[in-house]
């Protein structure tokens, strides 16, 4: 089955400066992976999701970047806020059907005012 | 606004009672889960059902069971709680398929005594 390893476990960061999570996937079959935020005392929310037919996707202060030949991907927030504080999940799946979603085991943001 | 509520937020049980966990999603969504949220272990999954009446084991079924006779309510049964079944409990939902957005609740901390 799939397998997700997210690093770091956990990551301090100035405010302002900027935060990089990273996730590899073992199934070259998976083609979707979403971000998770999850706030203190409440249940994830997807931030963001990229396809495995698009290399990089914005949102505002956040990226996502794919690399399907390495099979990684990575989350990037810019300009860190404190409300961006929160564990972040990545996760992988296959589309077509239902398949599994598959988590990392969560990144611990805190960003320093 | 979407919405997944778990009706219990925090429980304490003894060991060997029987432990109802309840879900109820508002989206009409046929997909459910029970996900268990430990520190460094992230989420994984536990039961999953695709349809009323349908249900599907995930990676660590043992020591529980579901239920769903509704397509709204999805809940998840401990026969005999354990100790190491002390956790956070999340519930979500999703439509149909797979590359859908999975809507959690706010979860359900259990402890076992």
């Amino acid at each position: 089955g799939e397998n997700v390893e997210q690093h770091p476990s956990t990551l301090s960061v100035q405010e302002g400066d900027s935060a990089v999570i990273k996730c590899t996937y073992s199934d070259s079959a998976s083609n979707y992976f979403p971000w998770y935020k999850q706030e203190l005392g409440k249940g994830p929310q997807l931030i963001i999701d990229i396809r495995s037919n698009v290399g990089e996707k914005k949102d505002q202060r956040i990226a996502v970047t794919l690399n399907k030949t390495a099979k990684h991907f990575s989350l990037h927030i810019t300009e860190t806020q404190p409300e961006d504080s929160a564990v972040y999940f990545c996760a992988a799946s296959m589309t077509g059907g239902y398949q599994k979603v598959t988590f990392g085991t969560g990144t611990k943001l805190q960003v320093i005012p | 606004d979407v919405k997944v509520t778990q009706s219990s937020r925090y429980l304490v049980k003894r060991t060997g009672e029987k432990v109802f966990l309840e879900c109820v999603q508002d989206m009409d969504h046929e997909n459910m889960f029970w996900y268990r949220q430990d520190p460094g272990l992230g989420l994984r999954l536990i039961y999953f059902s695709y349809d009323v009446k349908m249900k599907e084991k995930g990676d660590i079924p043992e020591g529980y069971s579901v239920s769903r006779e509704k397509k709204e309510r999805f809940s998840l049964i401990l026969e005999s709680a354990s100790t190491n079944q002390t956790s956070m409990y999340l519930c979500a939902s999703s439509q149909q398929g797979s590359g859908n957005t999975i809507y959690f609740g706010e979860g359900s901390w259990l402890t076992v005594v």
